[in-house]
């Protein structure tokens, strides 16, 4: 069965720090990969994914996340946060099906939220 | 429209009652997906819907919960006799339904149980 683990259920740093989100997941394949964020009472928006290709992930808003097979790992990164940047962000992920099968549901990290302080 | 549409946006309702949350999605999407997400929580998937396959659901909490689809288009998710604890946003998604296409979301039915 697939998980997905993201560490640290809040994260703060400050304007123009590095923003490092970690995204674990558990899976029997490499799944495909998701970050979205959501924004204070609003829906969910996708960031990046990763399907296939290169590993390294380049996201709206200057976010990027590199899929890292050994490690099972598919951590979010931004080099230097803004304010507009507070938001919730969430890895999740989907079951690789050969070529033209279905997809199957999204499974969801717990999120992690993320504060920016002036 | 553009993107994946969701009614009543907020709905408060009395215990016992039953509520209906209706989905329209993106236009073209095989795929649909119902989530809920409790106040400070993740997402939980609760039902998946591709095209005319049987229903995945396998995250359906109760038989209070029950959601239909009309071919490819809307859906509605039914919570009967509703509890307080199901007060949370109620989420829709869609997509093409491939493996890996990307999943929309609607920005949710916001549902309080007093």
């Amino acid at each position: 069965a697939q998980s997905v683990t993201q560490l640290g259920s809040h994260v703060s740093v400050s304007e123009g720090a590095l923003v490092l989100l970690r995204c674990n997941y558990s899976s029997s394949v490499p799944p495909y990969l998701f970050w979205y964020v959501q924004y204070p009472n609003q829906g969910l928006q996708l960031l990046l994914k990763y399907t296939t290709g290169a590993t390294l992930v380049k996201g709206i808003n200057g976010f990027e996340a590199e899929f890292k097979k050994s490690e099972t790992s598919f951590h979010l990164t931004k080099p230097s946060a803004h304010m507009s940047d507070a938001a919730e962000y969430f890895c999740a992920v989907s079951l690789r099906m050969n070529y033209g099968g279905s997809q199957g549901n999204l499974i969801f990290g717990k999120g992690t939220k993320l504060s920016v302080k002036p | 429209g553009a993107g994946v549409s969701q009614s009543p946006s907020n709905k408060v309702t009395e215990k016992g009652k039953d509520v209906e949350l209706r989905c329209d999605p993106i236009s073209g999407h095989t795929a649909l997906y119902w989530y809920r997400q409790r106040l400070g929580q993740g997402l939980e998937f609760l039902i998946y819907f591709q095209g005319n396959s049987a229903p995945d659901k396998s995250g359906l909490p109760s038989d209070r919960f029950s959601a239909e689809r009309t071919g490819e288009s809307v859906s509605t998710l039914t919570i009967q006799r509703t509890q307080q604890e199901d007060s949370a946003v109620y989420l829709c998604a869609s997509s093409l339904g491939y493996s890996g296409n990307t999943i929309y979301f609607g920005e949710g039915s916001w549902l309080t149980v007093v």
